[in-house]
């Protein structure tokens, strides 16, 4: 069973503080995408990461994939609050016609 | 484009009673996918549609039946509705398979008395 742990479940910082979440899974996975979902909507695609190593920036979020794409981390530099919602990540196995499965999320709460 | 739009956005059922959610996406895409959102388990797929005419089980088909009615349409029953079953309901679509961007509906949510 392939499984997508994601940590913090939880974080509530201040605006301007710089933050990491983490999404690790001890499978290796053909791509992996981050998601945010603000309160009431689905979720939305920010980034997919396909080359173990590789880093991707989005402004001031930097996504990197694990050389052995079993994991991948979003940081945020200088959060702010419009940077609220939750962050989910999603791992693609069996290449892109394969399956996704979902991490259970990280709920960033930035306070301005 | 309106993208993904689901019905209803909001239910409230009994035990027993049916009912069915629609979506329907107006951007081409051969892919659709049905999804439940519940507090800390993340997303979890219920059925998937790779085109029209074709539908796979996912991770949690136990209770529900699907309908790919066309190539924009795909609609999620509930047969006889659980407590089990509140949730949020996702539909989404991707243009060719689920590693491809996915696009999602606003939800449709679900409480079951």
């Amino acid at each position: 069973t392939q499984l997508l742990e994601q940590s913090p479940q939880f974080l509530s910082i201040q605006e301007g503080e710089n933050l990491t979440v983490y999404c690790n899974s001890s499978s290796v996975f053909s791509s992996l995408q981050w998601y945010r979902q603000e309160p009431g909507e689905g979720p939305v695609l920010l980034v997919t990461v396909v080359t173990g190593g590789e880093v991707k920036k989005l402004k001031r979020l930097t996504f990197q994939f694990g050389d052995a794409r079993k994991d991948s981390s979003l940081h945020i530099t200088a959060a702010q609050p419009g940077d609220t919602g939750l962050y989910l990540c999603a791992g693609i196995y069996g290449g892109s016609q394969g399956n996704l499965i979902f991490g259970k999320g990280t709920k960033l709460s930035v306070k301005p | 484009n309106a993208g993904v739009t689901q019905t209803p956005k909001f239910q409230v059922l009994k035990t027993g009673q049916s009912m069915t959610l629609q979506c329907a996406q107006d951007m081409n895409h051969n892919s659709m996918y049905w999804y439940r959102q519940d507090p800390g388990m993340g997303l979890r797929l219920i059925y998937y549609s790779a085109s029209e005419g074709t539908t796979d089980k996912g991770e949690v088909p136990n209770g529900y039946n699907v309908s790919r009615l066309n190539k924009r349409e795909f609609s999620l029953r509930l047969e006889s509705a659980a407590p089990s079953q509140t949730s949020v309901y996702f539909c989404a679509s991707s243009p060719g398979g689920p590693g491809d961007t996915q696009y999602f509906g606003p939800g449709t949510r679900l409480t079951v008395l």
